[in-house]
């Protein structure tokens, strides 16, 4: 499985804008690229995919690189109910349709 | 609409004893997984369902873990002559079909803890 590698974890300050970069250098052709994101004592929610092009959402944007070996999400105003554990997942049909989750981005946002 | 409901919300149990945690999909949503978080980590895979069949078990540590989903609905994660090392996070989460674009809805889990 093509896997992800993102930073442990990140600070930002409220209504600030947030970048969060995850390397995917495996990654194939048929992958997707998935965030989703983990609040406290909570299962984790879907925030935005893509597969080539850039993807904007109500909640996020997602820019991808043009060799698809990286991509960055990007939220426009930090708030902080935007704290939680950000994750990278590249979804391949190949390998069952897992996810694989990682240890994520722990995002601090500071009022 | 309802979401995806996990039951029971906590478990405690002892070394060596049998349990079930259930997953009640949203309505309609064909593919089912399930995942195990441990402290400190992220999700990890332990099975998938389409329909009734597992379409996916690699991700099950061993042969005392086994699900069901008898009626393409709900699911049911078995754990037999539980250990302590199986304390965790259990979460199920749902999805229309299984195709790579698909969002999956995950539940709150069931947190297990085997003393």
């Amino acid at each position: 499985d093509a896997k992800t590698t993102q930073p442990n974890s990140m600070e930002s300050n409220e209504e600030e804008p947030v970048h969060l970069p995850c390397n995917h250098s495996t990654i194939s052709g048929t992958d997707y690229i998935h965030w989703y994101r983990q609040l406290p004592s909570q299962g984790p929610e879907y925030v935005i995919h893509g597969l080539t092009s850039n993807v904007n959402n109500r909640m996020a944007s997602l820019a991808i690189a043009e060799d698809r070996k990286s991509s960055t999400l990007i939220l426009h105003r930090a708030t902080l109910r935007d704290a939680a554990v950000y994750y990278c997942i590249l979804r391949d049909t190949n390998t069952g349709n897992q996810f694989y989750f990682g240890t994520g981005t722990s995002l601090t946002v500071i009022p | 609409g309802a979401g995806v409901s996990q039951t029971p919300s906590n478990k405690v149990t002892e070394k060596g004893k049998y349990v079930e945690l259930r997953c009640d999909p949203i309505s309609g949503h064909t593919a089912l997984y399930w995942y195990r978080q441990s402290l400190g980590q992220g999700p990890e895979f332990l099975i998938y369902f389409q329909g009734t069949g597992a379409a996916d078990d690699s991700g099950l540590p061993n042969d005392r873990f086994f699900a069901v989903r008898p009626e393409g609905s709900v699911s049911t994660l078995k754990i037999q002559r539980t250990e302590r090392g199986d304390s965790a996070v259990y979460l199920c989460a749902s999805s229309p079909s299984e195709l790579p674009y698909n969002e999956q809805f995950f539940g709150p889990g069931t947190r297990l803890t085997v003393l």
